[in-house]
């Protein structure tokens, strides 16, 4: 079936670095933009980053921007998150999201959602 | 910087009522909304994507209408299951944006 598992959160010093992992299966995880989005505790949904189908184009929110970086192995069916210069308001539950926007063969299809989630992984900042 | 602001923050229904969410953008932002629920403890579910189209296996209860800066997710008959938070989200340039969240809580 079609799954994202994410993993690789823990507990991290200030200042230090970590990397999230999204294992994909099920479906071709190379056609498909993917995202992260986070969660503090207590609170909404925030945006993180978004990377296309190829890895080619890669957006960030502002308050990551210049200290994550996403990534994709086609590959490996694998998206990535680096994490660096980590800060206490960093802590969250960090998810991977299939968007819906997807190309085959020179053809795209565009579309705004996400429509498979992982069950997130937590990071934790803290000294 | 784009903003989307939900309301009401909460509201409180009872099961077999009708639920009207708000999602106000502060510039226009098309049809590129979509809606999501989520539960404790679990990841985000999306209900409807391009601001009226549902998301596959989402009951027809649930509906999405609006375009531009306004936005309304309504569930037309309150079931048990959902009563959750509900967000808006967007996308302008390959930049995304929740909303607030709006709190559906059994009354």
């Amino acid at each position: 079936q079609v799954q994202l598992v994410e993993s690789g959160g823990g507990v991290v010093q200030p200042g230090r670095s970590l990397r999230l992992s999204c294992a994909a299966s099920g479906f071709a995880f190379n056609i498909y933009a993917m995202h992260w989005v986070r969660q503090a505790p207590g609170k909404g949904l925030e945006w993180v980053a978004v990377i296309s189908f190829d890895g080619g184009s890669k957006f960030y929110a502002d308050s990551v921007k210049g200290r994550f970086t996403i990534s994709k192995d086609n590959s490996k069916n694998t998206l990535y998150l680096q994490l660096n210069s980590l800060r206490a308001d960093d802590t969250a539950v960090y998810y991977c999201g299939r968007d819906m926007s997807h190309c085959i063969g020179g053809n795209c299809y565009s579309a705004h959602g996400a429509d498979v989630w992982g069950q997130g992984t937590t990071v934790t900042v803290s000294s | 910087e784009m903003v989307l602001t939900q309301s009401p923050a909460t509201l409180s229904l009872s099961p077999g009522e009708r639920a009207t969410l708000s999602c106000r953008a502060s510039q226009s932002v098309s049809n590129y909304l979509a809606w999501y629920q989520q539960k404790p403890g679990q990841a985000p579910r999306l209900l409807i994507y391009d601001a009226s189209n549902r998301a596959t296996d989402i009951p027809p209860r649930f509906s999405g209408s609006g375009s531009g800066t306004d936005f309304t997710l309504t569930i037309s008959s309150l079931e048990p299951e959902d009563f959750a938070v509900y967000y808006c989200q967007q996308r302008t340039n390959w930049v995304y944006t929740f909303g607030q969240g709006t709190k559906l809580e059994i009354k």
